[in-house]
């Protein structure tokens, strides 16, 4: 039973462009929604995440959006350099426990 | 540098066999995770522990062992009972057990022979 679902699975954007991910979650119990970045060979690291207390949060080019009533956030990617061509994976959960998305690579074209 | 370190980096297990992956981390955190990722899959959580001594099963705990007897350390092991073993396996470690920024290690990738 997959918990959290992701799309799309991959994408290609040019560079200067946006990419967008989604993800919806099932369980309204889920209070921290986090983004992790993976590059090949290495293990994750966190990039951004959010609290459903707020609707939008942004860092730098990334902005993560979230819409409660939806069941439903996004990471956008403004301005994609060739650097951030990696593997982006979405979660969601609380306490001592969080579910996957099945993550998105994600390539920018320089 | 404070990290998590993984080794080996690759493994390979025979049939019937074995194998533990080591997990050691210096950055003081309570708890730790493991966490098994296959192609196309999200990360799923196999066990964690959140204190020394102590730790509990995640979703797909079968076939695994672990053990803390140390807080830096968190081996895993992969036991003949674990059918499909081969996939890259994650440990990750948070200050504490509220999941909040895991902080993960380069990997171990598991192949069968």
């Amino acid at each position: 039973q997959q918990q959290v679902k992701q799309s799309p699975q991959s994408l290609i954007v040019q560079k200067g462009g946006i990419s967008i991910i989604n993800c919806a979650y099932e369980n309204t119990a889920f209070d921290y929604f986090p983004w992790y970045q993976q590059f090949p060979g290495k293990g994750p690291a966190l990039l951004i995440a959010i609290r459903p207390d707020v609707s939008e949060k942004k860092e730098g080019r990334f902005t993560i959006s979230f819409n409660k009533s939806a069941k439903q956030f996004s990471l956008h990617i403004m301005d994609s350099q060739p650097g951030d061509s990696a593997t982006y994976f979405c979660a969601a959960g609380n306490d001592y426990k969080l579910s996957f998305g099945a993550g998105t690579t994600v390539t920018v074209r320089a | 540098d404070g990290g998590i370190t993984q080794s080996p980096k690759y493994l390979f297990r025979k049939e019937g066999q074995n194998v533990t992956l080591s997990c050691e981390q210096n950055l003081n955190h309570d708890a730790m995770y493991w966490y098994r990722q296959d192609p196309g899959q999200g990360l799923r959580l196999i066990y964690y522990s959140q204190i020394v001594n102590d730790f509990q099963k995640g979703d797909i705990a079968e076939g695994y062992s672990v053990s803390r007897e140390k807080k830096e350390s968190f081996p895993l092991t992969v036991t003949s009972a674990q059918k499909n073993p081969t996939a890259f396996y994650l440990c990750a470690s948070s200050i504490s057990s509220g999941h909040e920024k895991l902080f993960f290690g380069s990997g171990t990738q598991l192949s069968v022979l």
